[in-house]
């Protein structure tokens, strides 16, 4: 079983367009993060958001708001106002304890395509 | 600061070679991983490594080698390149999971690798 989730594998919207982006966890521990990275066409992968398990505050930042919500074990991606620059393929991370290493697994990605 | 350096961005190889893709990091990262991107299945562990002299198999570690004899360094060895390891491969360095902004993973560009 995947221990992350990302039900939508394409998405595809018209510029301004409001999208959000689903990411589903699995874990046992108590203690793990949460990440979101941005693959732009260009291949590079970009940190975007990191979340504790012990902080499940909403973030927004810009255009971007993040939901952690434990309760349902997922951690969803909301671009407001979508523009042709977010379009790129956007993985969701998990980091849990390894013999207290904590080494991220992704998610399979979800690709964004934003038309003008 | 250069940040992570991948090295070749491309290469063609016969079946049956070998190379090695290099990969240094420059923020004294003490964690180094190594990824492969395959189209829809998102990135999967290669290898990793906590610290110089320390390394562990990741998900799919089958077909590779690595080392890691400086904080710098963290090559990746192909032996005996087979279509399968046909990839995006992408380097990655953090600090350790005990630190602030710890567990961010500093993405390089990344190699594409053609095994035919």
């Amino acid at each position: 079983a995947q221990k992350v989730t990302q039900a939508q594998t394409e998405i595809s919207v018209v510029e301004k367009e409001d999208v959000t982006l689903d990411c589903v966890y699995e874990t046992r521990d108590t203690t793990y993060y949460l990440f979101w990275y941005k693959q732009p066409p260009s291949g590079e992968l970009v940190f975007l958001i990191r979340r504790n398990s012990f902080d499940e505050q909403n973030e927004i930042s810009g255009r971007y708001s993040w939901n952690f919500q434990k309760s349902t074990s997922s951690f969803n991606f909301t671009i407001t106002a979508s523009q042709v620059v977010d379009s790129a393929v956007y993985f969701c991370a998990l980091s849990e304890a390894q013999g207290g290493s904590y080494i991220p697994t992704f998610g399979r990605g979800t690709s964004l395509i934003v038309h003008p | 600061n250069a940040g992570v350096t991948q090295t070749p961005k491309f290469r063609i190889l016969k079946i049956g070679q070998s190379m090695t893709l290099q990969c240094t990091q420059d923020m004294n990262h003490n964690y180094m991983y190594w990824y492969r991107q395959d189209p829809g299945m998102g990135l999967k562990l290669i290898y990793y490594s906590v610290g110089a002299g320390i390394t562990d198999k990741g998900e799919v570690p089958n077909g590779y080698n690595v080392s890691r004899s400086t904080t710098e360094d963290f090559p990746l060895r192909l032996e005996l390149a087979a279509p399968s390891q046909t990839s995006v491969y992408f380097c990655a360095s953090s600090y350790s999971w005990s630190l602030s902004g710890a567990n961010v993973l500093t993405f390089g560009a990344g190699s594409r690798l053609t095994v035919l």
